[in-house]
């Protein structure tokens, strides 16, 4: 079983949607929460980061954890066809701090 | 703009070449990290460091090696190219204290033929 399994898609919203992505982890060591975003052809770039169970709001993001569910979500308001990209969330383990990370959501927002 | 640099940022070699694909950062981080990425799949840790003369082998096994004698270079060789070499590596580095984030590079695309 992996670690962090995150829903695959790919998801397909039209412009203006809410989009709600998705993660479930196994490991309980896991205390910090991220959310990559990723463009074709780049590398990923931190997005948002939560330490704790509850919600945390960054302008149309929002990062949602839930730990005695091992659940994690990452929502979108007002979806931009800009929002278009692999979605990848990630914890850090272990003394170096690796990240573990799903596989990502790949999502398209249609104008 | 990204201040961690990958170069190339694509490669075609032959099979059984000597390669090295370069990454620097300009933070100076201690923390670097290659991730072997495949299209449409997870990111895999293949080696990190904690910092000078500081390496480790990663989740994945990987048939390269890294050296890390300076801060900002963090460089990874495969001494003989396969095909099953193909992918995307990915080079990254963090630091304590800002929520364990990576700042990423924009990878090397490397295809052995």
């Amino acid at each position: 079983q992996k670690e962090v399994e995150q829903d695959p898609g790919p998801l397909s919203v039209p412009e203006g949607a809410i989009v709600s992505l998705n993660c479930t982890y196994s490991n309980s060591a896991f205390q910090y929460f991220m959310w990559y975003r990723q463009y074709s052809r780049k590398g990923p770039e931190l997005l948002m980061y939560t330490y704790s169970s509850g919600n945390k709001e960054d302008g149309r993001f929002t990062a949602q954890v839930d730990k005695s569910s091992k659940y994690i979500s990452l929502f979108i308001r007002d979806s931009q066809p800009s929002d278009s990209a692999t979605y990848l969330c990630a914890m850090p383990s272990g003394s170096a701090r690796q990240l573990t990370f799903g596989s990502g959501t790949q999502l398209t927002v249609l104008p | 703009e990204a201040d961690i640099y990958q170069t190339p940022r694509y490669l075609v070699i032959g099979t059984g070449k000597k390669i090295t694909l370069e990454c620097s950062q300009t933070m100076g981080h201690d923390k670097m990290y290659w991730y072997q990425q495949d299209p449409g799949m997870e990111l895999h840790l293949i080696h990190y460091s904690y910092g000078v003369n500081s390496t480790e082998k990663g989740d994945l096994s990987s048939e390269s090696t890294v050296s890390r004698i300076r801060t900002e270079h963090f460089p990874l060789t495969l001494e003989s190219a396969r095909p099953s070499h193909t992918s995307q590596y990915l080079c990254a580095s963090s630091v304590e204290g800002e929520g364990y984030g990576y700042t990423f590079g924009s990878g090397t695309r490397l295809t052995v033929v």
